[in-house]
């Protein structure tokens, strides 16, 4: 099977632009969440979507925001990027029901954000 | 608010030598899940385990070994003669039981990592 995919993966962006990262979560998987991580402040959560639904969000600005397709999978959007938004965006799926419990995520090779 | 400690910043051993990495968490709740996972230089991370709060049986699987103790809010992860391929970082992370209520499970808060160095 197949694992968690992400495109691209590497990206250049100047500030002030706006930016798009897709994500493509193993086959059968529901649930999709998103993650940043920086030299400063390492793993941080985004968000999470289950059914074209976003079900968790962390403490990010609005300008990040998401969103899921019917097959499930996700883009992240960032607007107006600043020269902090430079980071490895990860994704992750997990084999979530929507019947409660907590699974284990599987992640995928992250997009490299470079804000020049 | 829930929290997840790693101390260690690096480790540095030589190939064959055990190694523990340690991991402590805070959380308000009673039910909860933690996590290992490792991060390769290629950046994907992999998981390695799960575990729920109820649970505080030792697990071993090859030549990892986790020991989690409720009493010390402990989550540890041994290497057993470990190689030069286990070089990464190694991430601790913790999923609340705020979520299992809401039934979204997927909100995952990870301590700051340990980057180990197998030397051959």
């Amino acid at each position: 099977k197949a694992g968690v995919t992400q495109t691209p993966r590497y990206l250049i962006k100047t500030r002030g632009q706006q930016v798009t990262l897709s994500c493509s979560p193993i086959s059968g998987h529901r649930s999709v969440s998103w993650y940043q991580q920086t030299p400063g402040q390492g793993l941080q959560f985004l968000f999470e979507y289950f059914s074209e639904t976003q079900r968790n969000k962390g403490n990010f600005p609005g300008r990040f925001s998401g969103r899921q397709f019917s097959n499930s999978r996700s883009e992240m959007n960032v607007s107006t990027l600043e020269l902090g938004d430079s980071a490895l965006y990860l994704c992750a799926s997990s084999l979530d029901s929507g019947g409660g419990g907590i699974y284990e995520q599987y992640f995928g090779p992250g997009t490299r954000l470079t804000v020049t | 608010a829930q929290k997840v400690t790693q101390a260690q910043t690096e480790i540095s051993v030589v190939e064959k030598e055990d190694v523990t990495l340690d991991c402590v968490y805070e959380t308000r709740d009673t039910t909860y899940y933690l996590f290992w996972y490792k991060q390769p230089p290629s950046g994907e991370l992999v998981f390695l385990i799960r575990r729920n709060s109820f649970d505080e049986q030792n697990e071993i699987s090859g030549r990892y070994s986790w020991n989690f103790q409720k009493s010390t809010s402990s989550f540890n992860f041994t290497i057993t003669a470990s190689q030069v391929v286990d070089s990464a970082v190694y991430f601790c992370a913790l999923s609340e039981a705020i979520a299992v209520r809401e039934t979204s499970g997927s909100r995952l808060t990870f301590g700051e990592g340990t980057q180990l160095t197998v030397n051959p």
